[in-house]
């Protein structure tokens, strides 16, 4: 079983500044299965990215996500107000998810 | 535009069976490489997967909860469901139906949980 682990927990920025979201894996997994989600107070989380770096639908290019093999990365280029929620990378072998990162305003 | 909208109890005693239905419209259930499946959420906490369905009617479940959980699914009324036996307090939680997709290219891709249903609040109590 696959555990992936986000940190920081919590990660306290600014509006402008940019986001950097750790998704580590337990063990090696393939680039192709990795996703991020957000998700807002009160709503379903939002697919983001897909294949560890493929923006969804609809999904702004301050987004970008990288990484291969145990280590991936979300990051957000400039915060804006409407960014700050939390984050989730999911993959697909076990689907699990990882614990979340909470992105708030400082 | 595919939507998916979950329904069900809200209440349920301990011991009982959960179900669930979540119901497809904007598109078939059956067309394309996706799959059906169900997450939940504990107030205040994360994700727990529980469960996807394939239209072939193929099933993979969560280890933690594989004893417990059923996922099926009705192509005649584009719907899959969820029950989950023996339910406690635990069990207590927003629940989510939503649609992945992955196809086999050179190597298996997987495009995520595209699409998701609003969630439905379950509550397990006497």
């Amino acid at each position: 079983e696959i555990v992936l682990t986000q940190s920081p927990g919590t990660l306290s920025l600014s509006p402008g500044e940019r986001a950097t979201l750790s998704c580590r894996a337990s063990q090696s997994v393939s680039s192709s299965y990795l996703a991020w989600y957000q998700q807002k107070p009160g709503q379903a989380p939002r697919l983001l990215i897909y294949g560890a770096s493929s923006r969804a639908t609809g999904i702004p290019d301050r987004f970008s996500g990288s990484g291969s093999g145990t280590d991936f990365t979300l990051t957000i280029s400039r915060l804006e107000p409407e960014d700050f929620a939390v984050y989730y990378c999911q993959q697909y072998g076990s689907s699990f998810f990882g614990q979340g990162t909470k992105l708030e305003i400082k | 535009q595919v939507q998916l909208q979950e329904s069900g109890p809200g209440l349920v005693k301990p011991s009982q069976t959960l179900s669930l239905t979540c119901t497809v419209s904007g598109g078939s259930i059956s067309s394309g490489s996706y799959y059906w499946s169900w997450i939940r959420q504990p107030a205040g906490k994360g994700l727990e997967w529980i469960g996807r369905i394939y239209t072939s009617g193929s099933t993979n479940y969560n280890p933690s909860l594989k004893s417990r959980v059923t996922i099926s699914v009705d192509t005649s009324k584009n719907q899959f469901s969820l029950k989950l036996s023996s339910v406690t307090a635990a069990d207590t939680a927003v629940y989510y139906c939503a649609r992945e997709r992955g196809e086999w290219l050179a190597f298996y891709y997987y495009y995520g949980m595209d699409v998701w249903g609003q969630g439905t609040t379950v509550t397990v109590s006497s």
